[in-house]
């Protein structure tokens, strides 16, 4: 399969607990996006990088959460001392491309998280 | 805000009917994209029509774009049952993507 995976698929957690997620991307894209979706709402944008750089960062994505992608390959989303708030899907996608950050995103299935 | 507002908030219809959702924002595009999501493979992206584009067909599916009036509409012609699904515009300028809420499409045999 050569599109966009992320492991877990569903991640049930206390609250207060840390947790991290993976975002595998479409081999050869240079851009990676992570969103998060509540029930009944669009994805909201959290941040994305160009190769390693992280380049923005929405002011949804709190102190508790941190982005990386090391070597510009995949990703992880890791939230700490997590919340009820925080329960929702979390998407990955990724793009190949120099011009605007919004073309051609493919998606992965994405993390669903449960904070109890 | 780039963010959009999809219109109806759902939608329900027969299998053979064509569907128009609508999609309106407050801000100057570069371009608009169409998007769906459902359960089976998640969010996909459907089309994405330029600024500079009136119109764009892609299958069943037709977009237009009227800039003068900041509004998209996405029409679905002959629908399936496979179309059943949420249905998102983003409005894009010259960053990342802003979905709005959706159009929930119903489409029974």
């Amino acid at each position: 399969d050569t599109g966009v995976s992320q492991d877990p698929r569903h991640k049930i957690t206390k609250r207060g607990q840390n947790v991290t997620f993976r975002c595998d991307p479409i081999s050869e894209h240079n851009r990676l996006y992570w969103y998060r979706q509540t029930l009944g709402q669009g994805p909201e944008f959290l941040t994305y990088f160009q190769n390693e750089a992280q380049l923005e960062k929405s002011r949804l994505l709190s102190d508790r959460f941190s982005a990386e992608r090391p070597k510009g390959s995949f990703s992880t989303l890791e939230i700490q001392r997590t919340e009820q708030g925080d329960s929702a899907m979390y998407l990955c996608a990724s793009s190949l491309g120099q011009g605007p950050p919004n073309e051609g995103q493919f998606f992965g299935p994405g993390t669903r998280l449960t904070v109890l | 805000s780039q963010q959009g507002e999809e219109d109806p908030q759902a939608l329900s219809i027969q299998e053979g009917e064509n569907a128009t959702m609508n999609c309106s924002y407050k801000t100057s595009i570069n371009n608009l994209q169409w998007y769906r999501q459902n359960s089976g493979r998640g969010l996909v992206h459907l089309i994405l029509i330029r600024s500079n584009e009136r119109e764009k067909h892609s299958g069943r599916l037709r977009v237009t774009l009227d800039t003068s009036k900041k509004s998209s509409s996405l029409l679905i012609t002959a629908s399936r049952a496979a179309d059943t699904a949420s249905y998102f515009c983003a409005p894009a300028g010259y960053s990342t993507l802003t979905f709005g809420k959706g159009t929930m499409l119903l489409v029974s045999p």
